[in-house]
């Protein structure tokens, strides 16, 4: 079966400006994560959703959104981007819910900021 | 709050050499814990879980195993291959979550 799919992989936009990546889950994963991969930071818990409602927020500030739509794809934005926003977006899909089960990856969006 | 504690990198290794990269871990309650593999370009894959102290996870010829009275969960490999090379992250999910909390990674970089 289809794996966690992410799009566009590769993006490049200038300070200021806002984006939107998408992550579409594995078919039948209502349970969709959102984690941040830099060098200096490593990888940061961003968003958690389940079934449109989101359960958990990591620490980051309220330029970044997320949502969850009813087919349990799932959209994530950064406004008023800045260069520190540069990094792999990664997204994740999980059958279960409860930290019990398997998360599966997509391969990232790279968002470069110039 | 949780936290994940790994070794740094890079580990590097002849081929069919021993692996040991260590993992500790600061938690309330009852973590699951996890090992994943971060290839080039790519994405996360899961290597191994464990859900309850003393559980052992295996995969590929990996194993860890889940000590609560230590804290740890870390990560061998008896004979490792080139293909082996990559970053492994260690890491914890907090109860009634999917949150994921990942050590800083280890990059094991092995040699023919």
């Amino acid at each position: 079966k289809a794996g966690v799919t992410q799009t566009p992989r590769y993006l490049i936009k200038t300070r200021g400006q806002q984006v939107t990546l998408s992550c579409s889950p594995i078919s039948g994963h209502r349970s969709v994560s959102w984690y941040q991969q830099t060098p200096g930071q490593g990888l940061q818990f961003l968003f958690e959703y389940f079934s449109e409602t989101q359960r958990n927020k990591g620490n980051f500030p309220g330029r970044f959104s997320g949502r969850q739509f009813s087919n349990s794809r799932s959209e994530m934005n950064v406004s008023t981007l800045e260069l520190g926003d540069s990094a792999l977006y990664l997204c994740a899909s999980s059958l279960e819910i409860g930290g019990r089960g398997e998360a599966f990856f997509g391969q990232g969006t790279r968002l470069t900021v110039v | 709050g949780n936290s994940v504690t790994q070794m740094e990198g890079p580990v590097t290794l002849s081929e069919e050499a021993f692996l040991t990269i260590n993992c500790t871990y600061t938690a309330t309650g009852y973590p699951s814990l996890f090992w994943y593999v971060q290839y080039p370009g790519e994405g996360l894959q899961l290597l191994l879980k464990a859900t309850k102290a003393d559980d052992k996870g295996s995969n590929k010829g990996f194993e860890a195993t889940y000590r609560k009275e230590t804290t740890s969960f870390h990560l061998e490999k008896g004979s490792v291959q080139v293909s082996d090379s990559a970053v492994y992250f260690c890491a914890l999910s907090e109860y009634n979550t999917d949150k994921l909390i990942f050590g800083t990674g280890t990059r094991l970089q092995v040699f023919p």
